[in-house]
C-alpha cells in the first residue's frame, strides 16, 4: 500500500505570495491533518479534515485554509506569505478522525519564503 | 502551543550505548506516542503507550508512562548508527495532538 505522498517537496516564494500544498492520503484513509514544523515553535497542529470538511483547528491564523476532496486528498493553502511561514509542513492521514494513535506521516513540504 | 517537553535537547552516545529521553506534558492524555525525524524529513511512527498502561516494550525499544507525574521515557537499547535522529514525544487527547521539542539524538560508530 502506498504511503503518504506531499506535493511539491521544495517550494521558494516570495513574502506576499500565495502558496497550495498537496497530500494525498494512504488508500482508505479518510482523515487528514496538516503539520508545521519550525525550528523557533516546533511541530504545530494546523487542522483536520474529514469527510470534506474542517473538523479541528490549531491556533494558526486564517491565512492558513485547507479543503478536502471527495477522495481524501487534501490542500492547504497560505496567503499572504511572511517571512515566518517558512517551514516544514507534515501531513498525517488516518482512516478515521481524532484517532491521533493512527496517524501516518508524508514526507513533508519544505517551504522558504524570502 | 507544544504540549510536551523534552529532555535532553540533544544527546550523543557511542554505538551499544543505550540511549534514554525524557518526555513531560501538561494536560490529561488519551495516549503518548514516540516518533522519529531523520533530518528534516517525515515522521515514523515508533511506539505508542496509552493512558492506563505504564510500560511497553517494541523490538530495542522501551517506553514508560507516569500519569501522575505527567511524563514518560523512551528507552533505545543496544544504540546503532543509524538511531541517529530527532525524537519527538505526542500527546493525543480529544481535540488534537501536540509534540514536545524533540531529542536529538546522535550515536558515533
Amino acid at each position: 500500500k502506498a504511503g503518504v505522498t506531499q506535493t511539491p517537496r521544495y517550494l521558494i516564494k516570495t513574502r506576499g505570495q500565495q502558496v497550495t500544498l498537496s497530500c494525498s492520503p494512504i488508500s482508505g484513509h479518510r482523515s487528514v491533518s496538516w503539520y508545521q514544523q519550525t525550528p523557533g515553535q516546533g511541530l504545530q497542529f494546523l487542522f483536520e479534515y474529514f469527510s470534506e470538511t474542517q473538523r479541528n483547528k490549531g491556533n494558526f491564523p486564517g491565512r492558513f485554509s485547507g479543503r478536502q476532496f471527495s477522495n481524501s486528498r487534501s490542500e492547504m493553502n497560505v496567503s499572504t506569505l511572511e517571512l515566518g511561514d517558512s517551514a516544514l509542513y507534515l501531513c498525517a492521514s488516518s482512516l478515521e478522525y481524532r484517532t491521533w494513535d493512527e496517524q501516518y506521516f508524508g514526507p513533508g513540504t519544505r517551504l522558504t519564503v524570502t | 502551543s507544544q504540549q510536551g517537553e523534552e529532555d535532553p535537547q540533544a544527546l550523543s552516545i557511542q554505538e551499544g550505548e543505550n540511549a534514554t529521553m525524557n518526555c513531560s506534558y501538561k494536560t490529561s492524555i488519551n495516549n503518548l506516542q514516540w516518533y522519529r525525524q531523520n533530518s528534516g524529513r517525515g515522521l515514523v511512527h515508533l511506539i505508542l503507550i496509552r493512558s492506563n498502561e505504564r510500560e511497553k516494550h517494541s523490538g530495542r525499544l522501551r517506553v514508560t508512562l507516569d500519569t501522575s507525574k505527567k511524563s514518560s521515557s523512551l528507552l533505545i537499547t543496544a544504540s546503532r548508527a543509524a538511531d541517529t535522529a530527532s525524537y519527538f514525544c505526542a500527546t493525543g487527547n480529544n481535540n488534537d495532538m501536540r509534540f514536545g521539542a524533540g531529542t536529538r539524538l546522535t550515536v558515533k560508530p
